[in-house]
């Protein structure tokens, strides 16, 4: 088993939709938990990331961290056809340990 | 201020031949990393520099593969001889030292080994 596991998708929904992306992981002890984003034929790019338990939103996106469940979501409102791009989650622990575990990546398209 | 700086973006190469990839990271990132990620995957981590210093590179095959950053700002990764399976995106990624979360990643080199 993964220590993070993301469904790969493709994911395609119509504009003005609301996504939900996922990841699920097995180790408990993760602690900080982030969300990229990538579109065809460039780096990763840094969407947000939490500390812990919890909920950040930042305009369209949110991001939700249940521990208990460890799962872990991106919400995306009112999608655009901008959003069409690779969503990476990944995830660290606490302290020194710098290493990020990261997801498969979901394929999101939203269409016009 | 310009991002993270890779070269070259495409390297179309035939197998046992050498490549090396250069990248600059934005100034005043201490941290470095050095990604390899293949298609449909998540990023994979060959090596993290803090400064010059070469922290984390377990993952590094060093068989073939060999990276330097020396002087602590820019660095080249080499693969030498290319295999078909080398054939991947290798993206170079900085940190401040403190932003182990924040990482900025370049466009990344596209190799192809024939």
């Amino acid at each position: 088993q993964k220590e993070v596991e993301q469904d790969p998708g493709p994911l395609s929904v119509p504009e003005g939709a609301i996504v939900s992306l996922n990841c699920t992981y097995s180790n408990s002890a993760f602690q900080y938990f982030m969300w990229y984003r990538q579109y065809s034929r460039k780096g990763p790019e840094l969407l947000m990331y939490t500390y812990s338990s919890g909920n950040k939103e930042d305009g369209r996106f949110t991001a939700q961290v249940d521990k208990s469940s460890k799962y872990i979501s991106l919400f995306i409102r009112d999608s655009q056809p901008s959003d069409s791009a690779t969503y990476l989650c990944a995830m660290r622990y606490a302290g020194n340990n710098r290493k990020l575990i990261w997801g498969l990546g979901t394929s999101l398209a939203v269409n016009p | 201020e310009a991002g993270v700086v890779q070269s070259p973006r495409y390297k179309i190469i035939e197998k046992k031949q050498p490549v090396a990839f250069w990248c600059n990271p934005i100034s005043g990132h201490n941290t470095l990393y050095w990604y390899l990620q293949n298609l449909g995957q998540g990023p994979e981590l060959l090596i993290r520099y803090e400064n010059e210093e070469a922290v984390d590179d377990s993952q590094l095959p060093k068989d073939r593969f060999s990276a330097e950053r020396l002087k602590g700002v820019d660095s080249t990764l080499k693969i030498q001889p290319a295999e078909l399976g080398d054939s991947a995106v290798y993206l170079c990624a900085s940190s401040q030292s403190s932003g182990a979360n924040v990482l900025t990643f370049g466009a990344g080199s596209r190799l192809t080994v024939l």
